[in-house]
Protein backbone atom coordinates (compact mmCIF):
# COMPACT_ATOMS: atom_id res chain seq x y z
CA UNK A 1 0.00 0.00 0.00
CA UNK A 2 0.97 3.59 -0.77
CA UNK A 3 2.48 5.50 2.19
CA UNK A 4 3.67 9.32 2.86
CA UNK A 5 6.42 9.80 5.45
CA UNK A 6 7.11 13.34 6.76
CA UNK A 7 10.39 12.92 8.48
CA UNK A 8 9.84 16.07 10.82
CA UNK A 9 7.22 16.55 13.00
CA UNK A 10 8.70 19.77 14.02
CA UNK A 11 10.55 22.47 12.51
CA UNK A 12 11.74 25.84 14.01
CA UNK A 13 13.77 28.34 12.63
CA UNK A 14 14.54 31.93 12.64
CA UNK A 15 13.45 34.70 9.72
CA UNK A 16 14.77 34.91 6.93
CA UNK A 17 16.62 31.46 7.33
CA UNK A 18 16.04 28.93 4.92
CA UNK A 19 14.09 25.68 5.35
CA UNK A 20 13.59 22.28 4.13
CA UNK A 21 10.80 20.41 4.90
CA UNK A 22 11.20 16.80 4.03
CA UNK A 23 8.60 13.84 2.68
CA UNK A 24 9.73 10.21 1.41
CA UNK A 25 6.86 7.82 0.23
CA UNK A 26 6.16 4.25 -0.94
CA UNK A 27 4.37 3.43 -3.57
CA UNK A 28 5.06 0.71 -6.42
CA UNK A 29 3.63 2.71 -9.21
CA UNK A 30 3.93 6.16 -10.71
CA UNK A 31 2.48 8.81 -8.15
CA UNK A 32 1.43 12.68 -7.99
CA UNK A 33 2.61 14.49 -5.25
CA UNK A 34 1.47 17.48 -3.49
CA UNK A 35 1.86 19.81 -0.78
CA UNK A 36 -0.36 21.51 1.26
CA UNK A 37 -0.45 23.84 4.12
CA UNK A 38 -2.52 24.60 6.93
CA UNK A 39 -3.02 27.69 8.96
CA UNK A 40 -4.03 28.03 12.46
CA UNK A 41 -7.88 27.29 12.53
CA UNK A 42 -8.45 26.76 8.58
CA UNK A 43 -8.66 24.14 5.88
CA UNK A 44 -6.31 22.91 3.46
CA UNK A 45 -4.37 24.75 1.14
CA UNK A 46 -2.67 23.32 -2.01
CA UNK A 47 1.28 25.32 -2.22
CA UNK A 48 2.90 23.12 -5.03
CA UNK A 49 2.12 19.46 -6.77
CA UNK A 50 4.08 17.71 -9.29
CA UNK A 51 2.25 15.61 -11.67
CA UNK A 52 4.96 15.26 -14.30
CA UNK A 53 7.33 17.14 -16.53
CA UNK A 54 10.04 19.45 -14.46
CA UNK A 55 11.15 17.96 -11.12
CA UNK A 56 11.33 21.58 -9.76
CA UNK A 57 7.78 22.79 -8.99
CA UNK A 58 7.47 26.09 -8.16
CA UNK A 59 4.81 26.76 -5.47
CA UNK A 60 3.01 30.30 -3.97
CA UNK A 61 4.72 31.95 -1.43
CA UNK A 62 7.75 31.75 -2.35
CA UNK A 63 7.91 27.86 -1.81
CA UNK A 64 9.38 24.88 -3.84
CA UNK A 65 9.83 21.49 -4.33
CA UNK A 66 12.23 19.13 -5.93
CA UNK A 67 10.44 15.30 -6.94
CA UNK A 68 13.60 12.57 -6.59
CA UNK A 69 12.10 9.55 -8.48
CA UNK A 70 15.48 7.61 -7.45
CA UNK A 71 15.14 8.69 -3.81
CA UNK A 72 11.04 8.65 -3.49
CA UNK A 73 11.45 12.07 -1.99
CA UNK A 74 9.12 15.29 -2.68
CA UNK A 75 11.09 18.01 0.04
CA UNK A 76 9.50 21.07 0.28
CA UNK A 77 12.16 24.05 0.49
CA UNK A 78 12.10 28.11 0.75
CA UNK A 79 15.23 29.91 0.82
CA UNK A 80 14.04 32.60 3.30
CA UNK A 81 10.60 32.49 5.18
CA UNK A 82 8.92 34.90 7.19
CA UNK A 83 6.67 34.83 10.56
CA UNK A 84 3.93 34.50 8.43
CA UNK A 85 4.76 31.18 7.08
CA UNK A 86 4.07 29.56 10.63
CA UNK A 87 1.52 26.52 9.75
CA UNK A 88 1.51 22.90 9.69
CA UNK A 89 2.78 21.14 6.17
CA UNK A 90 1.58 18.14 4.78
CA UNK A 91 2.64 16.36 1.77
CA UNK A 92 0.34 14.07 -0.09
CA UNK A 93 0.20 11.71 -3.05
CA UNK A 94 -1.66 9.66 -5.20
CA UNK A 95 -0.97 6.63 -7.24
CA UNK A 96 -1.48 6.96 -11.01
CA UNK A 97 -4.20 4.18 -12.37
CA UNK A 98 -4.61 3.13 -8.91
CA UNK A 99 -7.41 3.80 -6.05
CA UNK A 100 -7.55 7.48 -6.68
CA UNK A 101 -7.48 8.15 -2.52
CA UNK A 102 -5.06 10.71 -1.77
CA UNK A 103 -3.19 9.87 1.24
CA UNK A 104 -1.27 11.84 3.64
CA UNK A 105 1.43 12.10 5.59
CA UNK A 106 1.75 13.04 9.16
CA UNK A 107 2.09 16.68 8.86
CA UNK A 108 5.13 19.02 9.96
CA UNK A 109 4.41 22.24 11.84
CA UNK A 110 6.73 25.03 10.82
CA UNK A 111 7.33 27.55 13.69
CA UNK A 112 9.16 31.03 12.81
CA UNK A 113 10.65 32.70 15.00
CA UNK A 114 11.54 36.44 15.61
CA UNK B 1 -14.46 31.12 -6.37
CA UNK B 2 -14.02 27.19 -5.13
CA UNK B 3 -16.46 26.38 -2.45
CA UNK B 4 -16.53 23.49 0.18
CA UNK B 5 -18.69 24.29 2.81
CA UNK B 6 -19.31 22.31 6.09
CA UNK B 7 -22.28 22.87 7.59
CA UNK B 8 -21.08 23.42 11.23
CA UNK B 9 -17.21 24.87 12.38
CA UNK B 10 -17.95 23.31 16.00
CA UNK B 11 -20.05 20.80 17.15
CA UNK B 12 -20.94 19.09 20.82
CA UNK B 13 -22.75 15.88 20.93
CA UNK B 14 -23.55 12.98 23.34
CA UNK B 15 -22.36 9.59 23.49
CA UNK B 16 -24.90 7.33 21.75
CA UNK B 17 -26.08 9.91 19.55
CA UNK B 18 -26.24 9.38 15.40
CA UNK B 19 -24.33 12.71 14.31
CA UNK B 20 -24.16 14.12 10.92
CA UNK B 21 -21.99 16.08 8.96
CA UNK B 22 -22.87 17.97 5.79
CA UNK B 23 -20.06 19.13 3.26
CA UNK B 24 -21.21 20.64 0.24
CA UNK B 25 -19.11 22.17 -2.96
CA UNK B 26 -20.34 24.02 -5.99
CA UNK B 27 -17.50 23.48 -8.58
CA UNK B 28 -19.13 20.49 -10.19
CA UNK B 29 -16.84 17.96 -8.75
CA UNK B 30 -16.86 14.05 -8.87
CA UNK B 31 -14.60 13.07 -5.92
CA UNK B 32 -15.37 14.01 -2.39
CA UNK B 33 -13.29 12.94 0.69
CA UNK B 34 -14.11 12.90 4.33
CA UNK B 35 -10.95 13.12 6.55
CA UNK B 36 -10.02 13.01 10.36
CA UNK B 37 -7.66 15.13 11.89
CA UNK B 38 -5.92 14.15 15.31
CA UNK B 39 -2.57 15.70 16.29
CA UNK B 40 0.31 13.89 15.35
CA UNK B 41 -2.02 11.66 13.39
CA UNK B 42 -2.07 14.17 10.04
CA UNK B 43 -5.33 13.39 7.90
CA UNK B 44 -6.40 10.05 7.85
CA UNK B 45 -9.27 9.01 5.51
CA UNK B 46 -12.65 7.75 6.51
CA UNK B 47 -14.27 7.31 3.61
CA UNK B 48 -13.76 8.44 -0.76
CA UNK B 49 -16.52 8.59 -3.03
CA UNK B 50 -15.61 9.32 -6.42
CA UNK B 51 -19.39 9.84 -7.92
CA UNK B 52 -23.13 9.68 -7.08
CA UNK B 53 -23.89 7.28 -5.31
CA UNK B 54 -20.44 5.56 -4.91
CA UNK B 55 -18.08 5.17 -2.19
CA UNK B 56 -15.13 3.38 -0.81
CA UNK B 57 -13.65 3.08 2.53
CA UNK B 58 -10.76 4.57 3.40
CA UNK B 59 -7.98 3.78 6.40
CA UNK B 60 -10.28 4.35 9.29
CA UNK B 61 -14.14 3.58 8.17
CA UNK B 62 -15.01 1.78 11.54
CA UNK B 63 -17.96 3.78 12.99
CA UNK B 64 -18.52 6.01 10.14
CA UNK B 65 -20.94 5.72 7.10
CA UNK B 66 -21.69 8.40 4.10
CA UNK B 67 -24.46 9.03 1.60
CA UNK B 68 -24.11 10.75 -1.84
CA UNK B 69 -27.32 11.51 -3.16
CA UNK B 70 -26.59 14.56 -5.14
CA UNK B 71 -23.00 15.33 -6.79
CA UNK B 72 -22.59 18.53 -4.88
CA UNK B 73 -23.32 17.14 -1.20
CA UNK B 74 -21.09 14.44 0.36
CA UNK B 75 -22.60 13.84 4.17
CA UNK B 76 -20.83 11.81 7.13
CA UNK B 77 -22.65 9.89 9.53
CA UNK B 78 -21.97 8.63 13.22
CA UNK B 79 -24.05 6.26 13.77
CA UNK B 80 -23.58 5.90 17.45
CA UNK B 81 -21.08 8.61 18.76
CA UNK B 82 -18.65 7.56 21.44
CA UNK B 83 -15.75 9.93 23.00
CA UNK B 84 -12.85 8.58 20.46
CA UNK B 85 -14.65 9.93 17.60
CA UNK B 86 -13.76 13.49 19.12
CA UNK B 87 -11.91 15.21 16.16
CA UNK B 88 -11.39 17.59 13.63
CA UNK B 89 -13.45 16.52 9.84
CA UNK B 90 -12.17 17.83 6.67
CA UNK B 91 -14.57 17.35 3.83
CA UNK B 92 -12.56 17.77 0.09
CA UNK B 93 -13.49 17.84 -3.71
CA UNK B 94 -11.60 17.67 -6.78
CA UNK B 95 -13.00 17.42 -10.08
CA UNK B 96 -10.21 13.87 -11.05
CA UNK B 97 -7.28 12.27 -10.28
CA UNK B 98 -4.62 14.38 -10.87
CA UNK B 99 -6.25 17.73 -9.76
CA UNK B 100 -5.79 20.01 -6.39
CA UNK B 101 -8.21 19.09 -3.84
CA UNK B 102 -9.97 22.02 -2.03
CA UNK B 103 -10.41 21.45 1.53
CA UNK B 104 -13.33 22.96 3.50
CA UNK B 105 -12.68 25.14 7.10
CA UNK B 106 -13.30 21.61 9.13
CA UNK B 107 -15.89 20.87 11.79
CA UNK B 108 -14.64 20.13 15.48
CA UNK B 109 -16.76 17.62 16.50
CA UNK B 110 -16.70 17.37 20.53
CA UNK B 111 -18.08 14.45 21.69
CA UNK B 112 -18.86 14.23 25.64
Amino acid sequence: AQSVTQLDSQVPVFEEAPVELRCNYSSSVSVYLFWYVQYPNQGLQLLLKYLSGSTLVKGINGFEAEFNKSQTSFHLRKPSVHISDTAEYFCALIEQGGSEKLVFGKGTKLTVNP
Amino acid sequence: DVKVTQSSRYLVKRTGEKVFLECVQDMDHENMFWYRQDPGLGLRLIYFSYDVKMKEKGDIPEGYSVSREKKERFSLILESASTNQTSMYLCASRVRTNTEAFFGQGTRLTVV
